[in-house]
């Protein structure tokens, strides 16, 4: 059982650069969601979706396009790099939309770079 | 709106210390509290969980309790190991507030020397 699993592990884009962080999880989760984390900053919600066909906004979605055309993959693009976009970004899934004590599940991580 | 407050680090101890970390939240609803570990070049983990007011969560020999009077969720352990060094993050999710997306805190680098 893969669970989340996102690529590529590491990039380097230069600023204006687009490119699509892939996501897919195999646990037939419901709810993903795209977070990115910045030194001192936790983990920032950047979007979300409850299903296929279905995205929102979460804190930070400036800059950040998503699509859910099936339950399993979540791919977030980035349609013109900047530098604040370098971070390290996390996918997770989870069983049930807003359940009480619903645990997430964290893919590796993508760690991104803009120059 | 929803937010968590955890204790900054990093946080340095040496092997069989006791750990205390500290967690409050602010949520509209009835928050379900999470604890959740990220190890080096990791992913975030669940470590425990807590979904109802004096409900205590456990694992790894961690401990929390869900307190409502004081909205705290502080993470516990007696005696912590080289290998419990990582960065622990406390989160909250509430169906009312946050409309069920993770809240997070900002999280607590531990390191624990032998």
């Amino acid at each position: 059982n893969a669970g989340v699993t996102q690529t590529p592990k590491f990039q380097v884009l230069k600023t204006g650069q687009s490119m699509t962080l892939q996501c897919a999880q195999d646990m037939n989760h419901e709810y993903m969601s795209w977070y990115r984390q910045d030194p001192g900053m936790g983990l920032r919600l950047i979007h979300y979706s409850v299903g296929a066909g279905i995205t929102d906004q979460g804190e930070v979605p400036n800059g950040y396009n998503v699509s859910r055309s099936t339950t399993e993959d979540f791919p977030l693009r980035l349609l013109s790099a900047a530098p604040s976009q370098t971070s390290v970004y996390f996918c997770a899934s989870s069983q049930k939309y807003g359940g009480m004590g619903t645990e997430a599940f964290f893919g590796q991580g993508t760690r991104l770079t803009v120059v | 709106g929803d937010s968590v407050t955890q204790m900054e680090g990093p946080v340095t101890l040496s092997e069989e210390a006791c750990l205390t970390i500290n967690c409050t939240y602010t949520a509209t609803g009835y928050p379900s509290l999470f604890w959740y570990v990220q190890y080096p070049g990791e992913g975030l983990q669940l470590l425990l969980k807590a979904t109802k007011a004096d409900d205590k969560g456990s694992n790894k020999g961690f401990e929390a309790t869900y307190r409502k009077e004081t909205t705290s969720f502080h993470l516990e352990k007696g005696s912590v190991q080289v290998s419990d060094s990582a960065v622990y993050f406390c989160a909250l999710s509430d169906y009312g507030g946050s409309q069920g997306n993770l809240i997070f805190g900002k999280g607590t680098k531990l390191s624990v020397k032998p």
